[in-house]
């Protein structure tokens, strides 16, 4: 099983509201990521966990809290978002192990925020 | 920091070309290089990843290659077909933070 699964794909949520997007992997990866992708941008990396830890966070406003419940499952929590917001946001996994590592990554939660 | 170019932007090939999608990447300490592709709204396929110390990959119609010491790989398509049509992303893997630096992506359209 290589697939990294997302829930929900779409979300449309107003500037005052609180949601969750998650997501899961079963392939025994240590490493999981959150990007967010802009319109015909590329991805740009928000958070990495490793062996369940935050390891790298970068400079990503606070109205976006991840967690790492376990080493399948990792949460992205959202409060009070901007309408700039806006975007596909992608999960992926590796083993973590270097050269030999590639990243898998989810079908991605499209975000709407009004 | 690492920066990834893709050139082209975009691209429109009658069906049955040969053709090369380009990348480049401005700091050569890198784990690897990876190829993926989206499909419009959709999320990233990896296609083929050349470690630091090969030169290139291949995948089917798929070759991809690496000059670490230019900065530069490039995506190899043969023998193109509409089903090829997509946005292709390279991405390096940098040795020092372990997470993927993305080029822009060159759009592929191949015509019928």
């Amino acid at each position: 099983d290589t697939e990294v699964t997302q829930t929900p794909k779409h979300l449309v949520m107003g500037m005052t509201n609180k949601k969750s997007l998650k997501c899961e992997q079963h392939m025994g990866h240590r490493a999981m990521y959150w990007y967010k992708q802009k319109a015909k941008k590329p991805p740009e990396l928000m958070f990495v966990y490793s062996y369940e830890k935050l390891s790298i966070n970068e400079s990503v406003p606070s109205r976006f809290s991840p967690e790492c419940p376990n080493s399948s499952l990792l949460n992205l929590h959202l409060h009070a978002l901007q309408p700039e917001d806006s975007a596909l946001y992608l999960c992926a996994s590796s083993q973590d192990r270097g050269h030999q590592e590639t990243q898998y990554f989810g079908p991605g939660t499209r975000l709407l925020v009004l | 920091k690492q920066e990834v170019t893709q050139i082209p932007a975009a691209l429109s090939v009658p069906e049955g070309e040969n053709l090369v999608l380009n990348c480049s990447f401005t700091d050569s300490a890198i784990y690897n290089l990876q190829w993926f592709r989206q499909d419009p709204g959709k999320g990233l396929t990896s296609l083929l990843l050349i470690q630091s110390s090969q030169r290139e990959q291949t995948s089917g119609r798929l070759n991809a290659s690496l000059d670490k010491s230019s900065g530069r790989s490039t995506l190899y398509i043969a023998a193109s077909q509409p089903g090829d049509s997509a946005t292709y992303l390279c991405a390096a893997l940098d040795t020092g933070r372990r997470a993927l630096t993305f080029g822009s992506g060159t759009r592929l359209q191949v015509q019928p």
